[in-house]
């Protein structure tokens, strides 16, 4: 599996656009981009993936370069409670039965 | 929008004895699994389940543990002769076939 890289953590004005970068240098053709996020306490929480096109939904946007290295979750406009660690995992096939492989993400903390 | 229930919340367990985890999935979906996260670390996969088999485990995974889909509603992980090292947050996912894992908030084992 290929493996991320993430900056260990980020702080963002609340109200702001949360820009989280991810590195997937080594990522292969068949091989998604999935994006999580751990609240303290809770279990990981699924926020949006994709392959090569840019993805939108109503939690975030995804943004993947051309050469598929790297990625980019934009939360748009950021509030308090999405302080988190954010998981950045590349999987093969996009298929179920794949496990998830966490590094261990980036912390996000939303200043007020 | 349908969730992954775990019970109990918290476990406390001595040394030696047998726990049983509980989770039930989201109703239609077809792959389950369980992963644990030892305070401070990684999220770690344990174990895959599809079709009443096991499709995939990790090392982590050993002859102390076992998985069950009991009833068709119900997916348990029994640890038979609990350790010390075995304290941690335990968490079950669910899928579809082809999309995202999504959890539960997890069973806190604590092991005395």
């Amino acid at each position: 599996d290929a493996k991320t890289t993430q900056p260990t953590s980020m702080d963002c004005a609340e109200g702001r656009a949360a820009n989280l970068p991810c590195n997937h240098s080594t990522i292969s053709g068949n091989e998604y981009v999935y994006w999580y996020r751990q609240i303290h306490s809770q279990g990981p929480q699924y926020i949006i993936h994709g392959l090569k096109n840019n993805e939108t939904n109503e939690m975030a946007s995804l943004i993947i370069t051309e050469d598929r290295k790297s990625s980019t979750l934009i939360l748009p406009h950021a509030t308090l409670r999405d302080t988190a660690v954010y998981y950045c995992i590349v999987r093969p096939n996009g298929g179920a039965t794949n496990k998830l492989i966490f590094g261990t993400g980036t912390l996000l903390a939303v200043q007020p | 929008e349908p969730e992954v229930t775990q019970t109990p919340s918290h476990q406390v367990t001595q040394m030696g004895q047998e726990v049983i985890l509980r989770c039930v999935p989201i109703s239609n979906h077809l792959y389950f699994y369980w992963y644990r996260q030892i305070l401070g670390q990684k999220v770690e996969f344990l174990v895959s389940f599809y079709n009443n088999e096991i499709s995939e485990k990790s090392e982590i995974f050993d002859d102390q543990f076992s998985v069950e889909r009991p009833d068709g509603s119900n997916f348990t992980l029994k640890i038979r002769s609990t350790k010390l090292e075995d304290s941690a947050m335990y968490f079950c996912a669910s899928a579809l076939s082809g999309q995202p894992q999504h959890f539960g908030d997890g069973t806190r084992l604590s092991i005395l």
